[in-house]
């Protein structure tokens, strides 16, 4: 199946500083990009919906200005936590998805996420 | 998007069959079926879909009842590699750009 990475895998850093995470399609061109938040012992809760060329559409509850979404190309898309603070401490995971409905590439690959803390 | 109920947990012995129910009962014929399963710390990992057809692949079978209302991914001959948190989702086109929404999942355990 197709490959999704992120970069870095982990990071720490100090409380308000900006950390910017990476997520790349390897082997397809992924039209849409998603952001997961996975809190310890929780569920995965969709961050935001990132369609390449265009504004992300954030789901109720998430501040857009604080977490940055950029999917400047077909195999990029990158998200900014700016100001990190200690709960934002989680981990963070994105998807891509390419092509037609039914078609090939089309479930949603995940990337093997990002394990954010903020001292 | 409909929503999915799952046990919390289950365990199921090395080698054999691992049965996973899923209830969703409010699916709308336009639903789909998705299963995916995360391993601890890792990013979730597709295993199969289907509409009202029963589905295989090399990772395992789906089998959805005629009125669509409940599912069960059959893991053929569970390995250790197996254990996971499995989620069953309900919902809207074959992957048409449609957000996944993820509930609680079961936690598979597998015993040597």
């Amino acid at each position: 199946g197709a490959v999704v990475s992120q970069h870095p895998s982990w990071v720490i850093c100090k409380s308000g500083t900006s950390v910017k995470i990476e997520c790349r399609s390897l082997d397809f061109q992924a039209t849409t990009m998603f952001w997961y938040r996975q809190f310890p012992k929780q569920s995965l809760m969709l961050m935001a919906t990132s369609n390449e060329g265009s504004k992300a559409t954030y789901e109720q509850g998430v501040e857009k200005d604080k977490f940055l979404i950029n999917h400047a190309s077909l195999t990029l898309s990158t998200l900014t936590v700016t100001s990190a603070h200690p709960e934002d401490s989680s981990f963070y995971i994105c998807s891509a998805q390419g092509g037609l409905a039914g078609g090939p590439y089309n479930e949603q690959f995940f990337g093997p996420g990002t394990r954010l803390t903020v001292l | 998007d409909a929503k999915t109920t799952q046990p919390t947990s289950m365990d199921c012995a090395e080698g054999r069959a691992a049965n996973l129910p899923c209830n969703h009962s409010t699916i709308s014929g336009n639903e789909y079926v998705y299963w995916y399963r995360q391993i601890h710390s890792q990013g979730p990992q597709y295993i199969i879909h289907g509409l009202k057809n029963n589905e295989t692949n090399e990772m395992a079978s789906l089998i959805i009842t005629e009125d669509r209302k409940s599912s069960t991914l059959i893991l053929p001959h569970a390995t250790l590699r197996d254990t996971a948190v499995y989620y069953c989702i309900a919902q809207g086109g074959n992957f048409g750009n449609e957000k996944l929404t993820f509930g609680t999942g079961t936690r598979l355990t597998i015993i040597p």
